[in-house]
């Protein structure tokens, strides 16, 4: 069985500033790797995801993420937030065969102030 | 571009009325999926739906509910008799027979059961 655990609930930061919003996961075998968005009133949106090759996996809007197998980490990342970011982030992981359900972390509330 | 949708958008019931949430998934997609998140919690994996049948359940998902597609383009979710514990947001997503499981989400329908 997998697990994901999103270290911070809630990230506050100031517009233009970098950001990362951390996720660790635990599973005894391989996996798939992703990060949904969920802005307000609105469903889960792809951001990136992992399946093999490259560690750093770039997605929509400028984050990107790295994966680390060692330290089972999957942090997301921006350089430069906008105002537009604020939204919900959330964590997941999938098994690589069958059905691939999406097991989530607890969720990152990312809120920007100008 | 296609998306998945959901109605209700929002459902109030009473407890022990049986309430049904529908979802019309991307036309071309093959894999259904049900998941819900109660206020403040994360994001929980219920059913997975594959060529008209079940392939994976999660404990949450008893006999109480139960899926069906019953006219090839909706998806739907039924809970039999409603509990106060079953007030959540539940997601409907849809993917394509793809082992990159990206899944589409649709925008949830918040069901309040007093």
């Amino acid at each position: 069985a997998q697990s994901v655990t999103q270290l911070d609930s809630q990230v506050p930061v100031f517009e233009e500033a970098p950001v990362e919003l951390r996720c660790n996961y635990s599973s005894s075998v391989s996996v798939y790797l992703f990060w949904y968005v969920q802005y307000p009133n609105q469903g889960l949106q792809l951001l990136l995801k992992y399946l093999s090759g490259s560690t750093l996996v770039k997605g929509i809007n400028g984050f990107e993420a790295e994966f680390n197998k060692s330290q089972t980490s999957f942090h997301l990342r921006k350089p430069s937030v906008h105002i537009s970011d604020t939204a919900e982030y959330f964590c997941a992981v999938s098994d690589l065969q069958g059905a691939q359900k999406l097991v989530f972390g607890q969720g990152t509330r990312l809120t920007i102030n100008p | 571009e296609p998306e998945v949708t959901q109605t209700p958008s929002h459902q109030v019931t009473q407890m022990g009325q049986e309430v049904i949430l529908r979802c019309v998934p991307i036309s071309n997609h093959l894999y259904f999926y049900w998941y819900r998140q109660i206020l403040g919690q994360k994001v929980e994996f219920l059913v997975s739906f594959y060529n008209n049948e079940i392939s994976e359940k999660s404990e949450i998902f008893d006999d109480q509910f139960s899926v069906e597609r019953p006219d090839g383009s909706n998806f739907t979710l039924k809970i039999r008799s409603t509990k106060l514990e079953d007030s959540a947001m539940y997601f409907c997503a849809s993917t394509e027979l793809s082992p990159y499981n990206e899944q589409f989400f649709g925008p949830g329908t918040r069901l309040t059961v007093l």
